[in-house]
């Protein structure tokens, strides 16, 4: 069974201090792998699309890297407009599944 | 602002009344979904349209009836909904239906407060 399991469930950074964010998955035929940015009450914006390991991209403060078994979400030198619920969804041949997401705080 | 716009953003209900949740996308996509966000908890897909044709219904109670009456349209009826479906509601859309890399993109969500 597809899982998708992402990691901290919750990270606080000061202003500036880089982190990453991790997502780990297992699936049947890979067809993409999305991160998305919530903030609170609001529904998911989209960041980013992997389709194959070794593939990167990046928006701003923001790097997405992909291998076989997991993806990070690089984060440069956060603001506190960072802040925000981090989700990470990978979907497979027969269906698409969602991770419980990690809530980042970035303090001025 | 987001090319799939949900209306109501907050709806409190009681048990016994009937209500629907709308929503319409403006990106020219095929396939339309219902997601139901509890706290902590993943993303739940409920429907899955796909020019306009229901291809996924997640074991969803009845209580929930989606309808989509064109690709660009789709509405979820509530019934008689017990406290526990209280949670965010959210629609979104993608090129198609198919599990083929498509991007699926969100609105803001209906709040939903069953009391």
């Amino acid at each position: 069974e597809d899982q998708v399991t992402q990691s901290p469930e919750a990270l606080r950074l000061q202003e500036g201090e880089s982190s990453s964010l991790n997502c780990s998955y297992t699936v049947s035929g890979l067809r993409g792998l999305f991160w998305y940015r919530q903030d609170p009450g609001k529904g998911p914006e989209f960041l980013f699309t992997l389709y194959s390991a070794g593939e990167e991209k990046e928006k701003e403060r923001l790097k997405a890297t992909l291998t076989k078994k997991e993806s990070f979400l690089h984060i440069t030198a956060p603001k506190p407009e960072d802040s925000a619920t981090y989700l990470c969804a990978v979907q497979g041949n027969n269906d698409m599944r969602f991770g419980a997401g990690t809530r980042l705080t970035v303090k001025p | 602002e987001t090319g799939v716009t949900q209306t109501p953003r907050h709806l409190v209900m009681g048990m016994t009344n009937k209500k629907s949740l709308k929503c319409e996308q403006h990106l020219g996509h095929n396939a339309m979904y219902w997601y139901k966000q509890s706290a902590k908890k993943p993303l739940e897909l409920m429907f899955v349209y796909n020019f306009k044709e229901q291809t996924e219904n997640n074991s969803v109670p009845s209580r929930f009836s989606p309808e989509c009456p064109n690709s660009s349209h789709l509405f979820l009826h509530l019934h008689t909904l017990q406290p526990e479906d209280s949670a965010l509601y959210l629609c979104a859309s993608s090129q198609d239906g198919s599990y083929s890399g498509n991007t699926i993109y969100f609105g803001e969500g209906s709040w939903l407060t069953v009391v």
